[in-house]
Formats: C-alpha cells, sequence, structure tokens
C-alpha cells in the first residue's frame, strides 16, 4: 500500500497568515492527489484534486501543488473559518490511502 | 444538487451484522460510481471500496474484503454497505462518498453525512 504522510500535525496560525501542508508519498502517484477539509462533526469537503484543480465553489486562496511524491497545499491569508482538519488522499494505486490529517488553529 | 443521504446511527452488539444505507439525489445515479470510506477515532481514514451502480462492480481494499459487501438498488438510487462479525475495532463513522468523474474511481467530491456505529455488548 503507498503510504501517506503527512505534515504537520497540528498547527496554530493567525488571521491573515499563509500556511502550508506536505503530504509526502511512499512512491510516485503521479499527481493522484485530493485534498480535503473536515470540520468537527462534518463530513469532509474536497478542495482540491488531480493535485492542483481548485473544485468549484472553493475559495481561490486555497492552492495545491507538488509531483511526484511531494504535495503541498497552501493556504493565504488565512480566515477564521479555515480552522478545520486537513486530509490528503492518494486516488492513484488500490488500496486509496489518506495522509493522517493536519489540524490547523487559528489564534 | 447532489446530496448522498445516509442511514440513522447504528448500535449492534459483537458478532453482528449491520447494513446501512446511502441514498443519492441530484444527479444520474449510474452514472458515479459510490465508495465507502471508514474514520476512527474521529481522524484517521481508511478507504473500504467502491460499488460502480451502472454495472454492480466493486473493488475491495483487502483489509475489508472479508468484512464488507457492497450494493446498489438501482431503482431507489441507493448504496448499501453490509459490514459482518463486528467488534469493537469497527465502532467508527463510516461514509459514502461519489467519485468525482463519471465512471471512472478518482477522488470523492460529494459525501454523506456520516452514519457512526457503535459495537457494543
Amino acid at each position: 500500500d503507498i503510504q501517506m504522510t503527512q505534515s504537520p500535525a497540528s498547527l496554530s496560525a493567525s488571521l491573515g497568515e499563509t500556511v502550508s501542508i506536505e503530504c509526502l508519498a511512499s512512491e510516485d502517484i503521479y499527481n493522484n492527489l485530493a485534498w480535503y477539509q473536515q470540520k468537527p462533526g462534518k463530513s469532509p469537503q474536497l478542495l482540491i484534486y488531480y493535485a492542483s484543480s481548485l473544485q468549484d465553489g472553493v475559495p481561490s486562496r486555497f492552492s495545491g501543488s507538488g509531483s511526484g511524491t511531494q504535495y503541498s497545499l497552501k493556504i493565504n491569508s488565512l480566515e477564521s473559518e479555515d480552522a478545520a482538519t486537513y486530509f490528503c488522499l492518494q486516488d492513484s494505486e488500490y488500496p486509496y490511502t489518506f495522509g493522517a490529517g493536519t489540524k490547523l488553529e487559528l489564534k | 444538487q447532489v446530496k448522498l443521504l445516509q442511514s440513522g446511527a447504528a448500535l449492534v452488539k459483537p458478532g453482528d451484522s449491520v447494513k446501512m444505507s446511502c441514498k443519492a439525489s441530484g444527479y444520474t445515479f449510474t452514472d458515479y460510481i459510490i465508495h465507502w470510506v471508514k474514520q476512527s477515532h474521529g481522524k484517521s481514514l481508511e478507504w473500504i471500496g467502491y460499488i460502480n451502480p451502472y454495472s454492480g462492480g466493486t473493488n475491495y481494499n483487502e483489509k475489508f474484503k472479508s468484512k464488507a459487501t457492497l450494493t446498489v438498488d438501482k431503482s431507489s438510487s441507493t448504496a448499501y454497505m453490509e459490514f459482518s462479525r463486528l467488534t469493537s475495532e469497527d465502532s467508527a463513522i463510516y461514509y459514502c462518498a461519489r467519485s468525482g468523474l463519471p465512471g471512472y474511481p478518482n477522488y470523492f467530491d460529494y459525501w454523506g453525512q456520516g452514519v457512526m456505529v457503535t459495537v457494543s455488548s
């Protein structure tokens, strides 16, 4: 199975700051990577697919990049509503696997 | 709009089975693959498998192959997952989710609200 190592496990940032979350795959996943946001008690929401494609309706302050085994999610100009847990998902190879998640707290 | 409405929470005894549903609306049910995902302890996510509502074809994570059975009822646009021989390790929230592209199993764009399953004697 492809292992997805996500970092950091948690981070704290202030409103207006920019943060990045990383996912490292144990092998090349050919940009088959998605990012999700999950708030407590809610279902995950798709932010980014194919590593860098922004899902309809997602604010442009979210962006994804990367290739091969290294991928990142960047959130510009943090807003209070961005406090959540973020996951990556590789859909390159079965079984699909997720990162362990990054909990983003706003100071 | 696309909606996936899942059945309610379940409290089941060890060794029992549970069958949960995922009713789709707002799109053509047979056009998109349905995935199932387990979320344990409020955090980690595991892909269980998927079913193609058009063909009935399935693909399971080996870890869940003897545990989960995926089916659909096209007439009611509903997908089902039955989980058998439950243990405390199966206590979790289970989500159904739709594939992002018609006919392809890539990523998941819409998710159900989740079903909390608690296994306890």
